[in-house]
């Protein structure tokens, strides 16, 4: 089976701007989580999505946003960029209908905000 | 409600044996343990669930006790291969939320 997909692998933006990033799980996967690592603070959780609703929801500003489609692939979004979004997004998805399962991760998309 | 990792670095030569550990201020449901290359994503390792038991595969083993809300990671006769960064993850009973620890760097010298 192919691996999580992420897609782009890289973005350069500037301040103001909105990204939008997207995550293929694992044929099968049907729950994708999504989050931001960090030098300073770490690999923070942003949400989780499962049967295309968001399920849980981490510690984050309304500019962060998430949708799943029927085909379990995800996309976020970050409006209005800031400086302080730098960062590599991952997303991982699980093979279970449940989160405390194994995580797969995809290679993640870097996002440098200028 | 970060779980805190300790030590925050180590440095080992071959064969020598580590522990890692992760402590919770919540109750806990389940504590994950990955491993992270430099440039890489995080690969699962292993999962323990409440009930205080203890996993593990090859060399590497872990214990998850939920009275104090602590998990240790055990490597034995560490491998040049065990170097990256550590992390547990924490579901709270609630399972709101997932919470990745601090982060433990591990490197292993010749």
């Amino acid at each position: 089976k192919a691996g999580v997909t992420q897609t782009p692998r890289y973005l350069i933006k500037t301040r103001g701007q909105q990204v939008t990033l997207s995550c293929s799980p694992i044929s099968g996967h049907r729950s994708v989580s999504w989050y931001q690592q960090t030098p300073g603070q770490g690999l923070q959780f942003l949400f989780e999505y499962f049967s295309e609703t968001q399920r849980n929801k981490g510690n984050f500003p309304g500019r962060f946003s998430g949708r799943q489609f029927s085909n379990s692939r995800s996309e976020m979004n970050v409006s209005t960029l800031e400086l302080g979004d730098s960062a590599l997004y991952l997303c991982a998805s699980v093979p279970s209908d449940y989160r405390i399962d194994t995580q797969y991760f995809g290679p993640g998309t870097r996002l440098t905000v200028l | 409600q970060q779980p805190v990792q300790s030590p925050q670095a180590v440095i080992l030569r071959e064969g020598e044996d580590a522990v890692i550990n992760c402590s919770s201020s919540k109750a806990l449901y389940s504590v994950h343990w990955y491993r992270q290359k430099h440039g890489e994503a995080p690969v699962f390792l292993m999962i323990l669930l409440k009930g205080g038991e203890q996993k593990g595969h090859d060399k590497i083993s872990a214990s998850f006790n939920e009275k104090k809300q602590q998990s240790s990671l055990y490597l034995t006769a560490s491998q040049l291969s065990y170097s990256g960064t550590y992390f547990c993850g924490t579901e709270s009973n609630t399972g709101n939320q997932f919470y990745f620890g601090t982060g433990t760097s591990l490197t292993v010298i010749p």
